[in-house]
């Protein structure tokens, strides 16, 4: 079974620019959230989607990130403008079913620099 | 506030058991995660634990004490591949709800 696709898997950037993240999840995974992992420390929640519907997106910057799953497959991750606290590592995962046990299956991430 | 906490490095040596502690104070608990990450690598699901007492998967196992908010991660027969960094998560709200991450721990296996 193919695990979670990223892409692209390395960007750099200027403050201020624009940037987008895209993300295939596990097929048949109904699930999918988006991670921030800054360097040295655990991943954050950004957002969580079910199907096409957002779960939870208490922790999304809003003024600056937005995210879509529009058919419910495919997510991409949107930042505008970027801001130099913005370089980490944006995980991408996926799960299948609603319980509590579920786990979480990991992309290999987008890597963002911010200079 | 949500707090996890695991040490920040360990050192052990080929061939050795390591423990790896993770305590933690969340609003809500439905369970506790561990996942191993290598470098600039995604993490990978080791074990899952949601009820008291000790889950063992090869040379892993992981305990858990809900009423003390504690949990560790024993590793058996260490590898050099195991040098990785080991993350504690908690899943605090029941259904497939987000984990919240500890820092992780950066296990380096020494010969």
């Amino acid at each position: 079974e193919a695990g979670v696709a990223q892409s692209p898997r390395y960007k750099i950037i200027e403050k201020r620019q624009s940037v987008a993240f895209w993300c295939n999840p596990i097929s048949g995974h109904a699930t999918l959230y988006w991670y921030q992992q800054i360097l040295g420390q655990g991943p954050k929640l950004l957002i969580q989607f079910q199907n096409n519907g957002v779960v939870d997106d208490s922790q999304l910057p809003k003024d600056r990130f937005s995210a879509e799953r529009l058919k419910g497959v495919d997510s991409t991750l949107k930042i505008q403008p970027a801001k130099l606290e913005d370089s980490a590592v944006y995980l991408c995962a996926s799960s299948h079913g609603v319980g509590s046990g579920e786990t979480q299956y990991f992309g290999p991430g987008t890597r963002l620099l911010v200079l | 506030g949500q707090n996890i906490d695991q040490p920040t490095e360990m050192t052990a040596t080929e061939g050795a058991i390591v423990q790896i502690n993770c305590t933690y104070q969340t609003s809500g608990f439905n369970g506790l995660f561990w996942y191993q990450q290598h470098a600039g690598e995604a993490p990978t699901f080791l074990s899952y634990n949601v009820l008291d007492g000790l889950e063992e998967k090869g040379r892993f196992s992981s305990f858990l004490s809900r009423s003390k908010g504690y949990s560790y991660l024993l590793l058996k027969e260490l590898q050099m591949k195991d040098s990785a960094s080991y993350l504690c998560a908690v899943r605090r709200n029941s259904g497939n709800t987000p984990l919240v991450f500890g820092k992780g721990t950066r296990l380096s296996v020494i010969a």
